[in-house]
């Protein structure tokens, strides 16, 4: 079983439109996050939510949102897209905040156009 | 401000050699320190991480790690380079009371046959 899963894993897009990204992890975690990978495979987080609450919320455009119905899910809406939003959205989860080991997500390619 | 610095863009390695990917920090208070690898278009994987205690730790694949508190670095070594290591190499920091985990800007292993 998939631990924690994206949908979908590529997303070609046109500027100007609205995404989503999913994310759902089994592994009954408390904290899931939302990382962006530039090309030059930076890392850099994004948001964290700690069952259903958002606590950390980078410094990232209004046009991201991020949405968890559950403690299972963290969701990703991007509006209005743009060329520089062009990266890998990884999702990842773990038990605890700090000290926890976080185990991500295969990955969302976004290509914007 | 916490930071990490992974000094090396690329290490080189023949197989069955011994490895080491360097990794320094900067953080307030005491660290919580992680290396987690990441294969090609796949998301990271955690290896290790330091959080109090002996200042080898040992991971997954063969990998280890010392912390070294005076010199403010958490350098990942491997007795015997495989093949299968060559990836992506991340070491990241948190500490007490943080709640996000930094990234360094990653190595990349190369070892060759």
């Amino acid at each position: 079983d998939t631990a924690v899963s994206q949908t979908p894993k590529y997303l070609v897009t046109q500027m100007g439109n609205d995404k989503s990204i999913k994310c759902e992890q089994n592994l009954g975690h408390d904290t899931m996050y939302w990382y962006k990978q530039d090309s030059k495979k930076f890392l850099k987080i994004m948001f964290s939510y700690n069952n259903k609450e958002l606590i950390i919320n980078e410094t990232v455009p209004n046009r991201f949102s991020p949405k968890s119905p559950d403690k299972a899910h963290l969701n990703l809406h991007i509006n209005s897209l743009e060329l520089g939003d062009s990266a890998v959205y990884f999702c990842a989860s773990s038990p605890g905040q700090g000290a926890r080991e976080q185990y991500f997500g295969p990955g969302t390619r976004l290509t914007v156009t | 401000a916490q930071s990490v610095a992974q000094p090396e863009d690329q290490v080189n390695v023949a197989e069955g050699n011994p490895l080491t990917v360097k990794c320094t920090y900067s953080v307030s208070g005491n660290p919580y320190l992680f290396w987690y690898v990441q294969y090609p278009n796949r998301g990271l994987q955690f290896l290790l991480k330091y959080i109090t205690g002996d200042n080898l730790v040992k991971g997954s694949y063969g990998f280890e790690a010392e912390f070294n508190k005076s010199q403010t670095s958490f350098h990942l070594k491997k007795p015997s380079a495989l093949v299968s290591d060559s990836a992506l190499y991340f070491c990241a920091v948190s500490h007490t009371g943080f709640q996000k985990l930094v990234f360094g800007t990653g190595t990349r292993l190369l070892v060759s046959p």
